[in-house]
This record gives structure tokens, sequence and C-alpha cells, in this order.
């Protein structure tokens, strides 16, 4: 089993709806959360990172379920510019190195 | 603003070369870190060090070696390139301070073709 688990998507979804991506997370030690967002052809850049009480970011809300080992990202009324690959990101432990999921793909049509 | 560079954008190479990927960020990060993303595959981590002179393997060391001489500079290296190594190719650097170490940043990668 992959140590984080993400849909690969494509999601194509229209400009002003809403759509949530999900992440498992195989290791219950693993310590902190993060989203990086990918551009096509560009390089991973940091999103948000992911609290247990949820977090929220303009459009962005980002959830952490430690029971379930499950972390989420929600966007609101998506635009154009938000087509991109979400990375799900996981730190097994502070300062160590980051674990990358496979990302999801989402398009946003006019 | 943050910057990290790579000493390439393209590269190509044939099958048995000696490959050098050179690093440079201007951050004074401790940490830097060296992955390959593939189609369907995603980010893996190669190598990765926490301070000069220091190397730690990643996922998928084999075939590779690093070398960090200076602390702005992390350089990978193909001892003898293979086509199975065509890929993209991205360093990243970290703080070490723990509220800091997850943000790493990007250089713009390296697309490395092995004929």
């Amino acid at each position: 089993r992959k140590e984080v688990e993400q849909d690969p998507g494509p999601f194509n979804v229209p400009e002003g709806a809403t759509v949530a991506f999900n992440c498992t997370y195989s290791n219950s030690a693993s310590q902190s959360f993060f989203w990086y967002r990918q551009d096509c052809r560009k390089e991973p850049k940091l999103l948000m990172s992911v609290y247990s009480s949820g977090n929220e970011d303009g459009r962005f809300t980002a959830q952490l379920n430690r029971a379930s080992q499950y972390i989420s990202l929600l966007i609101r009324d998506s635009k154009l510019s938000d087509s991109a690959t979400y990375l799900c990101v996981v730190n097994r432990q502070a300062g160590t190195a980051l674990i990358f999921g496979k990302g999801t793909t989402l398009s946003v049509s006019s | 603003d943050v910057k990290v560079t790579q000493s390439s954008r393209y590269l190509v190479k044939r099958t048995g070369e000696k490959v050098f990927l050179e690093c440079v960020q201007d951050m004074d990060h401790e940490n830097m870190f060296w992955y390959r993303q593939d189609p369907g595959l995603g980010l893996r981590l190669i190598y990765f060090s926490y301070d000069v002179k220091m190397k730690e393997k990643g996922d998928i060391p084999e075939g590779y070696s690093v070398s960090r001489e200076k602390k702005e500079r992390f350089s990978l290296i193909l001892e003898s390139a293979s086509t199975n190594q065509t890929s993209m190719y991205l360093c990243a650097s970290s703080s070490r301070r723990p509220r800091e170490a997850h943000e790493q940043y990007f250089g713009p990668g390296t697309r490395l073709t092995v004929t």
C-alpha cells in the first residue's frame, strides 16, 4: 500500500463549481500534512497546511481526520486559474523528508 | 524572493555517460532534496541532505549519487546514465526550523533524456 494515496482524476468541472479532493495516508505516526499545487510544466508550490481543526484560506478549505487517516481539500467557486495538479503531502516527523502523493488533476472550464 | 536554480532546463545524454545535475539555492537553507517525477508515479525522493557533506538515501537512490560540498549547492550525479533515468529531475530546499521545514521550495526542473 502506498504511503499517501489520492484519486488521480482528472476532475473536470465548470467555473463556479465546488470540488473536493481526498487523500489517505497509511502511517499513523505521520505528524504534519499539507497540500501542494503544481501547474502544468511548473514546479510544485505549497498551497496550505492542514490541521485537525480544519483551516480555510479564501475559497480553499483543508480538513484532517487523524482517526480515519484522511485529508481533504475543498475548493469553492472554482476559477479557470485553479486548473492544476494538487498534491497531498505528509511529513512523518518535523524536519524529515516529505512524502508526496501522486496528485489529483483538476481542470476548470468556462 | 526565494530562489532555487537548476543548471539546465533540458539535457540530452547518451547511455553510459556521466551526468551532473546542479542545484543552487540562495535562501541559506540547511535541507536540500533531489526528486524525479514521472507520469503516473508522482514525485519520488532520490537523495536528500541536511547539512554540508551529509547525505541520506531516499526511496530510489540506485544509480545515483550526490554531493554537498557547500551549503547552497547540491549536485546529483548519474555515474552511467541509462534510458530508464529519462525523467524530470526536481531539486528542492527547505529551512531546518520545525515551523518552516515543511515548505519546500522547488527549482524549475531539468528534463533529462537519455538516448
